[in-house]
């Protein structure tokens, strides 16, 4: 079964700076989808960034980049020059491409961004 | 990007009665929906698979009878939670998956407490 592992709780970032959350994921399958979610304290669920697993690019939007490593299984999310309203709880998800269009989302524990005036 | 509605965003309700929840994919039709379940500070953690025009699949330690799923069209699917009890307040989210796509996008979520 696939796993994924967000092994940082909790992360804070002065204001306009970088920041890396980590995520890595168990999965013995060549195809399949990667997702950074960002859920703020109204607890609605944001697409923050999307990585299919046969692209090599890494995919990016606006000052959010990832960087995605196939063989190492790992998925981080960059965040450049840091905005208040980027403090959130962050989620990695995996989702198969087997099962169709009932595949489901597969998340990490989270990681907690706080980000510093 | 795609929008998903719920309904209603927060409901309180006495032990024993039934709440129903609502779920709508507002600017595309979505085959799947999901539904998942919320703790303070922790991840998601998923219900049920809703497809629609068939029964849902739930997850393994999920009563199928407790929390009851209809996905009667395109763009909306309903959760009853039947005779709650407090140990089912929770925030509960629903997503729809864009078919074209493949990506899910989230509704608001439901805050439900049970007194």
């Amino acid at each position: 079964a696939q796993t994924v592992t967000q092994s940082q709780p909790e992360m804070s970032v002065q204001e306009a700076e970088t920041v890396t959350l980590s995520c890595t994921y168990d999965t013995s399958e060549s195809d399949y989808y990667l997702f950074w979610y960002k859920q703020p304290p109204s607890r609605q669920m944001i697409l923050v960034i999307r990585q299919e697993a046969y692209k090599q690019q890494n995919a990016t939007e606006n000052r959010f980049s990832v960087n995605f490593q196939k063989a190492a299984k790992s998925f981080s999310l960059k965040i450049s020059d840091s905005q208040l309203g980027d403090a959130a709880m962050y989620f990695c998800a995996y989702r198969s491409l087997r099962g169709g269009n009932t595949g489901k989302l597969i998340f990490g524990q989270g990681t907690t961004l706080q980000v510093k005036p | 990007g795609a929008v998903v509605s719920q309904h209603p965003s927060r409901v309180i309700c006495k032990s024993g009665t039934s709440v129903k929840i609502e779920c709508r994919s507002l600017d595309f039709q979505a085959t799947t929906m999901f539904w998942y379940r919320q703790f303070p500070k922790q991840s998601l953690m998923l219900m049920a698979t809703s497809n629609e025009g068939s029964k849902a699949t739930y997850e393994q330690g999920v009563e199928k009878d407790k929390f009851l799923i209809n996905h009667a069209s395109l763009t909306l699917s309903t959760l009853t939670v039947t005779s709650a009890h407090p140990e089912d307040s929770s925030f509960y989210i629903c997503s729809a998956r864009l078919p074209a796509q493949g990506t899910q996008y989230f509704g608001p979520g439901t805050r439900l407490l049970v007194l």
